[in-house]
């Protein structure tokens, strides 16, 4: 069976600071990778997808990037966070081909001081 | 660009009675797709629905399309305590690639035991 993981599970970091989160999934080959933000009370903002190794597409011009060094490892950095980052980063990823069912990860509550 | 937009954003009941929640979009679909979530979790997906269904079932679940009105609803019948999660609608459309699923706001359901 599939399985996605997340971590860490909460991050505390001082504005300015580095950031890396890591999505891996086990169980599946060539996934599609997805990379959301939630602010509190709110819905979903896709941050980035990948539908395969090296290939990113971003949807919000922001602090933000993300890359996939292998099938099934998603990252998203930042070299400077700024308070605005402050959210709950979920990772995804979808059969190929697109138009399938999500499956998420357990999420990051990263908060920015 | 398209997105789903929860109707109502906040709904409370009680045990036993039926939850209906709704969702509208702004462009042609390809499909349609509930997801739950419960505080600080990940989104779980319920049911996905296509453009060309008006009417799908799973359990205690019933969701309708109604593609000529641009909308769905969510009803979960009998509701539970365990049911008390936020809701949300999602989007893909055509044009797209199939990779960028657009996600409401959500809908927040409590449910009093």
């Amino acid at each position: 069976s599939q399985t996605i993981h997340q971590w860490p599970a909460t991050l505390v970091q001082p504005v300015g600071s580095p950031l890396s989160l890591e999505c891996t999934v086990e169980g599946t080959s060539n996934p599609n990778l997805y990379w959301y933000r939630q602010a509190a009370g709110r819905g979903l903002q896709l941050l980035f997808y990948s539908v395969g190794i090296g290939q990113i597409s971003s949807e919000v011009p922001q602090n933000l990037s993300a890359s996939r060094p292998q099938d099934r490892q998603f990252i998203l950095s930042s070299k400077k966070l700024l308070l605005s980052d402050s959210g709950f980063y979920l990772c995804a990823w979808s059969g190929s081909g697109g138009y399938n069912e999500q499956f998420f990860g357990p999420g990051t509550r990263l908060t920015v001081l | 660009s398209q997105q789903g937009e929860e109707d109502p954003q906040a709904l409370s009941i009680q045990e036993g009675e039926n939850a209906t929640m709704n969702c509208s979009y702004k462009t042609s679909i390809n499909n349609l797709q509930w997801y739950r979530q419960n505080s600080g979790r990940g989104l779980v997906h319920l049911i996905l629905i296509r453009s060309n269904e008006r009417e799908k079932h799973s359990g205690r679940l019933r969701v309708t399309l109604d593609t000529s009105k641009k909308s769905s609803s969510l009803l979960i019948t009998a509701s539970r305590a365990a049911d008390t999660a936020s809701y949300f609608c999602a989007t893909d459309g055509r044009g797209t690639g199939g990779f960028k699923t657009i996600f409401g706001a959500g809908t927040r359901l409590f449910v009093k035991a």
